[in-house]
């Protein structure tokens, strides 16, 4: 099973884009990126998803390099409501027990 | 469009007594899933319902907890006799489609379980 490596906290100012990196380096072929929003007392927000190169949504960005044993979150000019936790996960989507949640990295946006 | 929810949002029960935890996923989502992070560690994957069918509760911890999803609409979470080990925030998702489809899940905001 893909097991993610990702900064346990990250701290940001307002208006500045934050990339969260995140290593998957057993990532197997079949394998997606998908990351994850959670804010206190709330379940995990889906954000973006990718198989490789760059994904861009109206919230995010997603770059994955070729070989795919990374993967990095962009966040363009991040907000007070940014602050969160981001989860990187990497999972075959043929069963919810692949899906393995790491620590997600705490992401503090300062004014 | 309602999102999934989760009652009660707070228990707090003793040791020995029971819970039963329910989830209410999105209308149309034929998928449902559980998960809860307990203190201190990360979250985890406890069972998933493909309408009423159990397509996997491998991750279910013991046979103190129990599941149904009967018509295949909301969700039950049981836990009998309840433990001190099983504090946590206990999460509900569904999805439309499976995830061999790559849809995303849907969460709820969860239930803190504090068993005293």
């Amino acid at each position: 099973l893909a097991k993610t490596t990702q900064p346990i906290s990250m701290d940001s100012y307002e208006g500045q884009e934050v990339n969260i990196t995140c290593s998957h380096n057993n990532i197997a072929t079949n394998d997606y990126i998908t990351w994850y929003q959670q804010f206190p007392s709330q379940g995990p927000r889906f954000i973006i998803q990718g198989y490789k190169t760059k994904v861009t949504n109206e919230v995010a960005s997603l770059f994955i390099p070729a070989d795919r044993k990374s993967s990095t979150l962009s966040l363009p000019r991040v907000s007070l409501s940014d602050t969160a936790v981001y989860y990187c996960l990497v999972a075959l989507y043929s069963s919810a027990s692949k899906i393995i949640f790491g620590s997600g990295t705490r992401l503090s946006i300062r004014p | 469009e309602a999102g999934v929810t989760q009652f009660p949002s707070h228990s707090v029960i003793e040791k020995g007594q029971t819970v039963t935890l329910r989830c209410d996923p999105i209308s149309g989502h034929d998928n449902l899933y559980w998960y809860r992070r307990v203190m201190g560690k990360e979250i985890k994957f406890l069972l998933h319902f493909v309408k009423e069918s159990k397509q996997d509760e491998s991750g279910m911890p013991n046979n103190r907890f129990l599941a149904e999803r009967t018509g295949g609409t909301y969700s039950t979470l049981k836990v009998q006799p309840a433990e001190l080990e099983d504090s946590g925030v206990y999460f509900c998702a569904s999805s439309r489609g499976g995830l061999a489809t790559n849809e995303k899940l849907f969460f709820g905001s969860g239930t803190q379980l504090s068993v005293l």
